[in-house]
């Protein structure tokens, strides 16, 4: 299986501040990476697939880069509404896999 | 705009079959471009990928639960399901069905329903 690692596990971050996570896989996977949010509760939401196409309706200030094994999710100026965990997840081998997760909480 | 549905019993008996069914809305299932798949999440941790099945009932399992699923489509009812028998505690889990395009990017979800696994 691949395995996808993400870091850090937990960010504590400020309205407004400008937050990366990362994600490694442990072979390449080229550009098959997705990124997902998820608020508590709730259903995952998809972000970003194809390690940097921006899905429909997500705003512009999330960026996702990478490629082979090292992806980045990136968030420009923070929002209340940005702070909840995220997860990246490759397609380019069977089983999926997804990595264990950020969380992102306010500073 | 699609819309999954997951429904089942929320408490399975260890050593018996968890079913759970994903009723699809808003489209149809025909397409071949579409791999309906379960995704499960037990409290407080990350999300396992369980499998995924086309409407030409080809599937695809996670090898660790493999010996124990089976899942299926149902073209005229709109529907997909799930069984995974001989369940334990660690099946204890929110499942998910959702919606892969592009090779299993899930842009549609289901809201996700919790099953206990408990005597």
């Amino acid at each position: 299986d691949i395995q996808l690692t993400q870091s850090p596990s937990f960010l504590s971050a400020s309205l407004g501040d400008r937050v990366t996570i990362t994600c490694r896989a442990s072979q390449g996977i080229s550009n098959n990476l997705a990124w997902y949010q998820q608020m508590p509760g709730k259903a995952p939401k998809l972000l970003i697939y194809a390690a940097s196409t921006l899905q429909s309706g997500v705003p512009s200030r999330f960026s996702g880069s990478g490629s082979g094994t090292e992806f980045t999710l990136t968030i420009t100026s923070l929002q209340p509404e940005d702070f909840a965990s995220y997860y990246c997840q490759q397609l380019n081998a069977y089983p999926i896999t997804f990595g264990q997760g950020t969380r992102l909480e306010i500073k | 705009q699609v819309q999954l549905q997951e429904s089942g019993p929320g408490l399975v008996k260890p050593s018996e079959t968890l079913s759970l069914t994903c009723t699809v809305s808003g489209e149809s299932v025909t397409s071949g471009d579409y791999y309906w798949s379960w995704i499960r999440q037990p409290a407080g941790k990350g999300l396992e990928w369980i499998g995924r099945v086309e409407i030409n009932g080809n599937t695809e399992y996670n090898p660790s639960l493999k010996s124990r699923i089976t899942m299926s489509i149902d073209r005229s009812k709109k529907q997909f399901s799930l069984k995974l028998n001989s369940v334990t505690a660690a099946d204890t889990a929110v499942y998910y069905c959702a919606r892969g395009y592009r090779g299993s990017y899930y842009f549609n979800w289901g809201q996700g329903t919790l099953v206990t696994v408990s005597s």
